[in-house]
């Protein structure tokens, strides 16, 4: 079946440095590729997302990479501070009149001080 | 301008009970989704409903039902509650209920726990 799924379940990184986050997927018919931000007691917060036909998208500190050859998904968040611990999801918006989205489980970021 | 909101934000429920959970979209939004969201993992589509028609529906048991008013505010019911039923319920709004660069702004939910 279809799914969108993490590499890994955590990640543990210093205050200053730069995380990636990576998600592989396997519908190649999805339109969009979001990734979002849920932080603890709150609701997903869009962060950024991309379109089938691009393969990178630059945000203020976050770079989404698309690998379609090889279905994978990234996200790089530059200088990462603590305000960036959360949970981080991948998902994809299907393609057609509709705007379900496919969750994968989620990793969460641990930032150092 | 006041987002995604829902009510209530926590409740307790026992099995066979019923509950309705209830969420107002972002002033403008047209089209309300519902996900379940259960600990540890990544939110599952429930359903979509724009001008007041569902639009789109998960794999979930015909104890879930749902609604959405005149105003686009939307109601989610859940009958004969089970204990697997306990978990996040988050609505989310949207301008229209095309893909593409339809943004969903997602509420902090509503939790719910099933004795």
């Amino acid at each position: 079946g279809e799914s969108v799924g993490l590499h890994l379940p955590t990640l543990s990184v210093q205050e200053g440095d730069n995380s990636i986050i990576n998600c592989a997927y396997s519908n190649s018919a999805s339109d969009y590729f979001i990734w979002y931000k849920q932080e603890s007691g709150k609701g997903p917060q869009f962060i950024i997302d991309i379109r089938s036909n691009m393969d990178k998208r630059q945000g203020q500190r976050v770079t989404v990479l698309l690998n379609k050859t090889v279905k994978h998904l990234s996200l790089q968040i530059a200088a990462t501070q603590p305000g960036d611990s959360a949970v981080y999801f991948c998902a994809e918006n299907g393609s057609g009149a509709n705007s379900k989205l496919t969750f994968g489980k989620g990793i969460t970021l641990s930032v150092r001080p | 301008d006041a987002g995604v909101t829902q009510s209530p934000t926590h409740l307790i429920k026992t099995r066979g009970q019923h509950v309705t959970l209830r969420c107002s979209p972002i002033s403008g939004h047209k089209s309300v989704s519902w996900y379940q969201q259960v600990l540890g993992q990544g939110p599952q589509f429930i359903f979509q409903y724009y001008e007041k028609e569902e639009r789109g529906r998960g794999n979930f048991p015909d104890r879930f039902s749902a609604r959405q008013f005149p105003n686009y505010s939307s109601e989610l019911n859940v009958n004969a509650l089970l204990l697997g039923d306990s978990a996040l319920y988050l609505c989310a709004s949207s301008l229209t209920r095309l893909s593409g660069a339809n943004v969903l702004t997602f509420g902090a939910g509503s939790r719910l726990t099933v004795l």
